[in-house]
């Protein structure tokens, strides 16, 4: 079945900068891929997805970048916010209906 | 907006009970599923649900989970027979029927502590 592995499992930056995770997967069959935002005692909200046939795809402050042939992908967020804080899940699914298989999760501190 | 809810928020059992997680998913979809995450760890699959059967189900829902519709809006976890380890936080999540969104819909998740 699908793997997937998050990179950092935590990453500290000033307000201002940028913050990049990343993901890889293992199943070459995997076509959609969402990010989903967890702030402590909330649910999970996706932020950005992307599809297998778009290498790129932003909005606003976000980015997410895919490379089919390596089977990775990853988040940008530029010009980080304290409300950026929280816990970000990436995920791959073969379709966009089927289920989700989860990366660990990267908790992001963005500090004033 | 429209929102998955999840009741109870926090559940708390005795080892060997039954369990019911309750879920009302956003009202125009057809799409249900039901994750799990164990304290520390990643957020894993159990089941999906559509046209009132089950589409695709992971190795962790064995005999002792099932799911259910019971009316047009809830939809429900059940565990027959707890275990430690089932303890976890229990999300539900919905998804339109439609190509133009792709989202599944998160609840704020029940809290599952088996003693």
């Amino acid at each position: 079945g699908e793997n997937v592995e998050q990179h950092p499992s935590t990453l500290s930056v000033q307000e201002g900068d940028s913050a990049v995770i990343k993901c890889t997967y293992s199943d070459s069959a995997s076509n959609y891929f969402p990010w989903y935002k967890q702030e402590l005692g909330k649910r999970p909200q996706l932020i950005i997805d992307i599809r297998s046939n778009v290498g790129e795809k932003k909005d606003q402050r976000i980015a997410v970048t895919l490379n089919k042939t390596a089977k990775h992908f990853s988040l940008h967020i530029t010009e980080t916010q304290p409300e950026d804080s929280a816990v970000y899940f990436c995920a791959a699914s073969r379709n966009a209906g089927n289920m989700l298989t989860f990366g660990g999760g990267t908790r992001l501190m963005v500090k004033p | 907006e429209p929102e998955v809810t999840q009741t109870p928020s926090h559940q708390v059992t005795q080892m060997g009970q039954e369990v019911i997680l309750r879920c009302v998913p956003i009202s125009n979809h057809l799409y249900f599923y039901w994750y799990r995450q164990i304290l520390g760890q990643k957020v894993e699959f159990l089941v999906s649900f559509y046209n009132n059967e089950i589409s695709e189900k992971s190795e962790i829902f064995d005999d002792q989970f099932s799911v259910e519709r019971p009316d047009g809006s809830n939809f429900t976890l059940k565990i027959r027979s707890t275990k430690l380890e089932d303890s976890a936080m229990y999300f539900c999540a919905s998804r339109a029927r439609t190509r133009l969104t792709d989202t599944q819909y998160f609840g704020p998740g029940t809290r599952l502590t088996v003693l």
